[in-house]
């Protein structure tokens, strides 16, 4: 069945720093890729997605691209800022499921 | 503006009691689903359904049914609550097509006592 597998957090950073959030699949056939974000006490919003392969998805500054040949779809962003402090969810959606495969979530604090 | 709005951000129940949570969407949207989210355990889903009166299992059925009597409602039923189904459920939606994403409401938190 198809997976998701985020790198796990929580993950600290002091405002401006660079950001890698890393994130791999396993599905059958080619999905698409997602990131969300969830800030605190709010439901989870899609922040950028992929469709298919060496797409990139970019959204408030970050990015992430579809990689077919390592399965990976990470997300990073150039400098971080106190506001982008949340949680992060990667998910893909298969071609034949109408449910999606989410990620266990990475919580992000920027300090500043 | 799109919209999931799900009945009440914070709930309180007894023990026993048979409890509603209640979604409602104005996209005109195929797929609905509720998640339950849980410290350390990601989004669990609980059931989804694609059309009206259609549903499926998800990963964690056991202890909840669900109801689709229209297209943009989709109800979470706990038959008779537990205290480890304290969380925070989340609703969504969805087209059908596997590029397009999920549309979440801003969350029930549910407290059982």
């Amino acid at each position: 069945g198809n997976s998701v597998t985020q790198m796990e957090g929580p993950v600290t950073l002091s405002e401006e720093a660079f950001l890698t959030i890393n994130c791999t699949y396993t599905a059958t056939g080619y999905p698409s890729l997602f990131w969300y974000v969830q800030y605190p006490g709010e439901g989870l919003q899609l922040l950028l997605k992929a469709t298919k392969a060496d797409d990139k998805g970019s959204n408030k500054g970050f990015e992430a691209t579809y990689r077919k040949e390592t399965t990976s779809f990470h997300l990073e962003k150039g400098s971080v800022q106190v506001s982008d402090s949340a949680v992060y969810f990667c998910a893909l959606r298969g071609a034949n499921a109408g449910k999606s495969t989410f990620g266990d979530g990475t919580t992000l604090t920027v300090k500043p | 503006d799109v919209k999931v709005t799900q009945s009440s951000r914070y709930l309180v129940k007894r023990t026993g009691e048979k409890v509603f949570l209640e979604c409602v969407q104005d996209m005109d949207h195929e797929n609905m689903f509720w998640y339950r989210q849980d410290p350390g355990l990601g989004l669990r889903l609980i059931y989804f359904s694609y059309d009206v009166k259609m549903k499926e299992k998800g990963d964690i059925p056991e202890g909840y049914s669900v109801s689709r009597e229209k297209k943009e409602r989709f109800s979470l039923i706990l038959e008779s609550a537990s205290t480890n189904q304290t969380s925070m459920y989340l609703c969504a939606s969805s087209l059908g097509g596997k590029n397009t994403e999920a549309f979440f409401g801003q969350g029930t938190r549910l407290t059982v006592v």
